[in-house]
């Protein structure tokens, strides 16, 4: 089993639509979570952190469920600048080491 | 967050030459990383490049292959040695903080072509 899972997609909606992407982990120790966006031959961008209250930025919702051991992004009302790949990024940090790990993104295509 | 500068961001190389990718921040960061993201596939890491002592390389990468250096908290270098075709990819280096936010911000990245 992965550390990190994420169905890749790719994920086809139309302009307005509301669309959902989870991502599991397998380290209950992990500690830092994060969403990262990746255009098209670039390197990954932060997106945003998630914590367990929920954190909400514009049209972007992320949530940790630490019992279940997954992460969520809600993106609302889909623009077609929405259309990339999104990472979900699982970090922990154990005996001095910081372990970041990825995992291997989903793929969204938004359509007029 | 950090502002990184990694070149070159494209070569074309023949096969069995070595290849030296440059990463320097703008910043002190305490750890730095090389990923490499083959098409289509998602970052795997290659190893955590360590100041002062030898990089620590993740299962499938070795030394021989990627030598790293980090002489400062700002500076590291990846090498691609002994290039073959299966070597073309994106590296990429990265850099993180032991801070409460624990961001990874990642360099614009080098593509490489192996002829």
């Amino acid at each position: 089993r992965k550390e990190v899972e994420q169905d890749p997609g790719p994920f086809n909606v139309p302009e307005g639509a509301t669309v959902a992407f989870n991502c599991t982990y397998s380290n209950s120790a992990s500690q830092s979570f994060f969403w990262y966006r990746q255009d098209c031959r670039k390197e990954p961008k932060l997106l945003m952190s998630v914590y367990s209250s929920g954190n909400e930025d514009g049209r972007f919702t992320a949530q940790l469920n630490r019992a279940s051991q997954y992460i969520s992004l809600l993106i609302r009302d889909s623009k077609l600048s929405d259309s990339a790949t999104y990472l979900c990024v699982v970090i922990t940090i154990s005996g001095g080491s910081y372990i970041p790990t990825f995992g291997r993104g989903t793929s969204l295509i938004v359509h007029p | 967050s950090a502002v990184i500068s990694q070149k070159p961001s494209r070569d074309i190389c023949q096969r069995g030459t070595s290849l030296t990718i440059q990463c320097q921040v703008d910043s002190q960061v305490t750890m730095m990383f090389w990923y490499r993201q083959q098409p289509g596939q998602s970052l795997t890491l290659i190893a955590t490049a360590n100041q002062g002592s030898e990089a620590t390389y993740e299962s499938g990468f070795v030394i021989d292959k990627f030598p790293i250096s980090r002489p400062n908290l700002t500076f590291s270098t990846l090498t691609v040695s002994n290039m073959s075709p299966e070597d073309s990819s994106i590296y990429l280096c990265s850099v993180g903080e032991y801070s409460g936010a624990n961001v990874l911000t990642f360099g614009a990245g080098s593509r490489l072509t192996v002829l």
